[in-house]
């Protein structure tokens, strides 16, 4: 099983959709949650961390469900500028080192 | 603003040729990271450095070798290329190994054939 596990996608969705990604990982022990934001041929960037209570940045809200460990990703009112790949990172099993998943894709279209 | 910088962007190399990947980073961070990327397997550590004078290894080094020059830069070197080494190499920096905001370089592709 792979330590963190992504729908692959894609996500076709139209402007101002709401739409919402969700990723498993493995390690119970992970302490650490982020979701990046990866565009076409560019580098990881950190769209936001994820803390236990959930934290909502503008129109991006994530939450942290330990006893299913998953964590999710909303993204509410979604813009063409949304479109791109959403990696779900963790802490790796005992390792402080981030673990990425494959990433979802999401498309954005008018 | 340049945060973390790679060199060369693009490179295509031979079956056994050699080369280094530049990386240097001006935000005074302690640690350091190179990644690979592949196509449906995801962002894979290949080496870290928590700090100056330290290195370790990460999931995936094999074939791999990598030098703390200094608090700035952090090169990975292949020594003998192979196609399995085909991929995209992304340099990494953060203030230190348990603070989770990495800033990426722009990455380096490359071809081996």
């Amino acid at each position: 099983r792979k330590e963190v596990e992504q729908d692959p996608g894609p996500f076709n969705v139209p402007e101002g959709a709401t739409v919402a990604f969700n990723c498993t990982y493995s390690n119970s022990a992970s302490q650490s949650f982020f979701w990046y934001r990866q565009d076409c041929r560019k580098e990881p960037k950190l769209l936001m961390s994820v803390y236990s209570s959930g934290n909502e940045d503008g129109r991006f809200t994530a939450q942290l469900n330990r006893a299913s460990q998953y964590i999710s990703l909303l993204i509410r009112d979604s813009k063409l500028s949304d479109s791109a790949t959403y990696l779900c990172v963790v802490n790796g099993r005992n390792t402080d080192k981030l673990i990425f998943g494959t990433g979802t894709r999401l498309q954005v279209f008018p | 603003n340049a945060g973390v910088t790679q060199t060369p962007k693009f490179q295509v190399l031979k079956t056994g040729q050699s080369m280094t990947l530049q990386c240097a980073q001006d935000m005074n961070h302690n640690s350091m990271y190179w990644y690979r990327q592949d196509p449906g397997m995801g962002l894979r550590l290949i080496y870290y450095s928590a700090s100056e004078g330290t290195t370790d290894k990460g999931e995936v080094p094999n074939g791999y070798n990598v030098s703390r020059l200094n608090k700035r830069e952090f090169s990975l070197r292949l020594e003998s290329a192979a196609p399995s080494q085909t991929s995209v190499y992304f340099c990494a920096s953060s203030p230190w190994t348990q603070n989770y905001g990495y800033t990426f370089g722009s990455g380096t592709r490359l071809t081996v054939v």
